[in-house]
């Protein structure tokens, strides 16, 4: 599975668009992006995932670029229940049954 | 609208005690998976089950046992604890798996301490 590289952390207002960055320069073309999200004390949620072309569901927006090596997860109006780390992973269809989480980016958003 | 249930949320062990961690899913999920996470660290796969009746070792087995005997249970044994089992617990379930694409869905975790 291609490794992935986030910052390690961002602030966001409340109310505003979080835009978390995410680079898979690695990422080979069968291998999708998915976005989970851990909130202190809570288990990961899934939030989104995708292949080639931009995703779109009640969470979030994913935006991935024409040539895959980076994507970014789009919350569209963050709240204070955003803030938690937001992992970027990259996983190979037919692969490992491991879900490996990197360090993630720490997420706070600001009232 | 329960998803995965994890019981209990928190417990306090002596060396060498035994106990059993509770998963159910009640989503019909084929695939079930137990993580580890100490403290700053990312998960850690300890075993995980494709279907009733079959399970596989993940990244760290060793001091675990596990058993799916139906499709909505899959609990998480620990046999002589020790202090390096010290770490929050979180049980995941998906409907195929991720080698056909399917997220994994989380529970809340059980945190355990061994002392």
């Amino acid at each position: 599975d291609a490794k992935t590289t986030q910052p390690p952390s961002m602030d966001c207002a409340e109310g505003r668009a979080a835009n978390l960055p995410c680079n898979h320069s690695t990422i080979s073309g069968n291998e999708y992006v998915y976005w989970y999200r851990q909130i202190h004390s809570q288990g990961p949620q899934y939030i989104i995932h995708g292949l080639k072309n931009n995703e779109t569901n009640e969470m979030a927006s994913l935006i991935i670029t024409e040539d895959r090596k980076s994507s970014t997860l789009i919350l569209p109006h963050a709240t204070l229940r955003d803030t938690a780390v937001y992992y970027c992973i990259a996983l190979t269809q037919g692969g490992s049954e491991k879900l490996v989480f990197g360090k993630g980016t720490k997420l706070t958003v600001n009232p | 609208n329960a998803g995965v249930t994890q019981t209990p949320k928190f417990r306090i062990l002596k060396i060498g005690q035994s106990m059993t961690l509770q998963c159910a899913q009640d989503m019909n999920h084929n695939y079930m998976y137990w993580y580890r996470q100490d403290p700053g660290m990312g998960l850690k796969l300890i075993y995980y089950s494709v279907g009733a009746g079959i399970t596989d070792k993940g990244e760290v087995p060793n001091g675990y046992n596990v058993s799916r005997s139906t499709t909505e249970d899959f609990p998480l044994r620990l046999e002589l604890a020790a202090p390096s089992q010290t770490s929050v617990y979180f049980c995941a379930s998906s409907y195929s798996g991720l080698n056909s694409n399917q997220p994994q869905h989380f529970g809340d975790g059980t945190r355990l301490s061994i002392l």
